[in-house]
């Protein structure tokens, strides 16, 4: 079975730090990663997917991720935040094989303006 | 946004109480999904459904059972509610079972067993 770890449940930023958020999954084969982010009292949205080729994907609002196969990594990155960021972040994943998603359980990301 | 719509929004119900939440999409995607979310677990599948009438379990289906008689209304029902089936419940829908197929999610139902 995958599983998907995102170590950070906390993390508080003041406006334009630069933000990194941790995603570790398990899982033998071919997988498909996502981000997505709840805004406070709203529901899922997707901010960026990978599937194949560059291990740099690119999403809504200036966020990016790397994929690093060698390490199980899916790390969700932003140069500069924003108090619009405030948010909680899901790292998820898929395999080939069908779209059941696993969660990560949510990082809560508060930035101060 | 997808089009999906959860109902109710907010429910408070007492413990043995049956509950239905019902999720209903304009999309006609295929599939459907429930999700419960509770702080630090992310979000848990409790059933799917791949077609009219056709369901399977997820990964936290115990005390929670499904319908879908129509393509785009999946109804999830706790027949007896217990208080720790309180949490924010969501729908998702997607065309497809291929894990190149995100996922769109409904507005989610906050529902309280006292």
């Amino acid at each position: 079975a995958q599983s998907v770890s995102q170590h950070n449940h906390h993390v508080i930023l003041s406006e334009a730090a630069s933000l990194e958020l941790g995603c570790n999954y398990s899982y033998g084969g071919t997988v498909n990663l996502f981000w997505y982010v709840q805004y406070p009292g709203q529901h899922l949205q997707l901010l960026l997917k990978y599937f194949s080729g560059d291990p740099l994907v690119k999403g809504i609002k200036g966020f990016e991720a790397e994929f690093i196969k060698s390490k199980f990594s899916f790390n969700l990155r932003k140069p500069s935040v924003q108090w619009s960021d405030t948010a909680e972040y899901f790292c998820a994943v898929t395999s080939n094989a069908g779209n059941m998603l696993t969660f990560g359980g949510g990082t809560r990301l508060m930035v101060k303006p | 946004d997808a089009g999906i719509t959860q109902s109710p929004r907010h429910k408070v119900t007492e413990t043995g109480t049956p509950v239905t939440l019902r999720c209903h999409q304009t999309e006609n995607h295929r599939y459907m999904y429930w999700y419960r979310q509770d702080p630090g677990h992310g979000l848990r599948l409790i059933h799917y459904s791949y077609g009219v009438k056709d369901t399977d379990k997820g990964e936290v289906s115990d005390g929670y059972s499904v319908s879908r008689s129509k393509t785009e209304d999946f109804l999830l029902t706790l027949e007896s509610a217990t208080s720790s089936q309180t949490s924010v419940y969501f729908c998702a829908i997607s065309e497809s079972a291929s894990g190149f197929h995100e996922q769109y999610f409904g507005p989610g139902t906050r529902l309280t067993v006292t």
